[in-house]
């Protein structure tokens, strides 16, 4: 079946690069996202790939695909204390309407 | 701003007693969903709904129930709450057009059953 795997916490020091790994199973995934959460808070998009591209940079956040391996990456970099948070990776297959979530990285930013 | 709204954020039930959420959008989407999300756990989808069509998950509970009188509302009835349904409740929606399917997230209402 469909299953999204993340690894449960990363720490990182204010100003270091975090990079978020996550692996997924459905080779038919067509939509591959990264969400934040905030304590308390709801899902916000901070941003997805299409699974025919390799790359996609957004400011501070670039996201690496390897469809060979299913492997999923976010890296941010320049972290900041503000990027505290759990961060979801999810995926999508095409027409479909459900999308499976990992279980969430907890990102630790260390002044 | 459009947004997806849900109320409230926070509720308290007794064991048994029958809680409604709600959930609505100002986004005009076609789409909406609601999601379980346990401390520590991946948001899990309940049901959604394309319009009118209903969609229920295989292995949500009869427990469970959804209603969506328009476009801009939905709700999540829970019948007869258990403490095991104390979770955060996720609402969300997305345009429902394949080149544009990404979902926007309310804040959630944390539902606690006493």
């Amino acid at each position: 079946g469909e299953d999204v795997e993340q690894s449960l916490f990363l720490s990182v020091r204010e100003g270091d690069s975090s990079v978020i790994n996550c692996t997924y199973t459905d080779s038919s995934s067509t939509y591959l996202y990264w969400y934040k959460q905030e304590p308390g808070a709801g899902l916000q998009l901070l941003t997805y790939i299409f699974s025919n591209m390799d790359m996609k940079q957004d400011q501070r956040l670039t996201v690496l695909l390897n469809k060979k391996d299913k492997h999923l990456s976010l890296r941010i970099a320049d972290t900041q204390t503000g990027d505290s948070a759990i961060y979801f990776c999810a995926e999508k297959s095409t027409g479909g309407f459900k999308t499976i979530f990992g279980a969430g990285t907890r990102l630790f930013v260390k002044a | 701003d459009a947004m997806v709204i849900q109320n409230p954020r926070y509720q308290v039930t007794q064991f048994g007693k029958p809680v409604t959420l709600s959930c609505s959008q100002t986004l005009n989407h076609n789409v909406m969903y609601w999601y379980q999300q346990k401390s520590s756990q991946a948001p899990k989808l309940l049901f959604h709904y394309y319009d009118k069509d209903f969609n229920n998950e295989a292995d949500t509970p009869d427990n469970f129930q959804s209603r969506r009188p328009n476009t801009s509302f939905c709700f999540l009835d829970i019948r007869s709450p258990g403490l095991g349904d104390a979770a955060m409740y996720l609402c969300a929606t997305s345009s429902g057009d394949p080149a544009r399917e990404t979902q926007y997230f309310g804040p959630g209402t944390r539902l606690l059953v006493l």
